[in-house]
């Protein structure tokens, strides 16, 4: 099976440009969830999703950032007007956490590195 | 809720030589813990965890960890580090009635030769 999918790897943009991260999460996964990860603040839950519902946004950094899972397969992202501080990278990962099969664990993307000149 | 504290923020070892990376984990119910590692330009990946039965568990790449309810600590082992081994350590705990899944600040080990 295919692991947690994320796109663009790699983001440059300008200050004031809209970003959007896209994050396929692995089938049959329950949970999602969007960290974004810098050197000083280290590894920060910004959101998770079950079964496509937000369930827990209070680390999503202010009204800029937003986050959508329109069906079990896709999220994204975004951030509308992006700023230097928004530099880092941004993990999705999935789980799945229900039932007898659920133990928490945590499958994590590649990354998307953004960088906001 | 549950919390974790890794004490190390970077732990220095010499190839071949035993490592142990320290987590302390804080709840008030039955938890389930793990390690991740992350190495340079890559996400995280899981290296062991422990849900219920025995408290040795043992890992990819020669890892083990130990489960002590009585400390709450979760301690990662290895008994003779590579150079690739170089990278960041996270510890994690999630309660096992499913909440979010809480990281600590991560250790970074360096195995220099």
């Amino acid at each position: 099976d295919a692991g947690v999918i994320q796109s663009p790897r790699h983001e440059v943009t300008e200050m004031g440009q809209e970003v959007t991260l896209r994050c396929k999460p692995i089938s049959g996964h329950d949970y999602l969830f969007w960290y974004r990860q810098t050197m000083m603040r280290g590894l920060e839950l910004l959101i998770y999703f079950n079964n496509n519902v937000p369930i827990d946004d209070s680390g999503m950094p202010e009204d800029r950032f937003s986050a959508k899972m329109p069906n079990a397969s896709f999220s994204t992202l975004k951030i509308q007007p992006s700023e230097p501080r928004d530099s880092a990278v941004y993990f999705c990962a999935s789980s799945l956490a229900s039932g007898s099969l659920g133990t928490g664990e945590l499958f994590f993307g590649e990354g998307s590195r953004l960088t906001v000149l | 809720a549950q919390s974790v504290t890794q004490l190390d923020s970077q732990v220095p070892v010499f190839e071949e030589a035993p490592v142990e990376l320290r987590c302390n984990y804080s709840s008030s119910v039955s938890v389930y813990l793990f390690w991740y590692v992350q190495y340079p330009n890559q996400g995280l990946q899981l290296l062991l965890k422990y849900l219920s039965g025995s408290t040795l568990v043992k890992g990819i790449n020669g890892f083990e960890a130990e489960f002590n309810k009585s400390q709450t600590s979760f301690h990662l082992r290895k008994p003779s580090v590579h150079i690739s081994d170089t990278a960041e350590y996270f510890c994690a705990v999630t309660g096992t009635g499913f909440q979010k899944l809480v990281f600590g600040t991560g250790t970074r080990l360096l195995v220099s030769p």
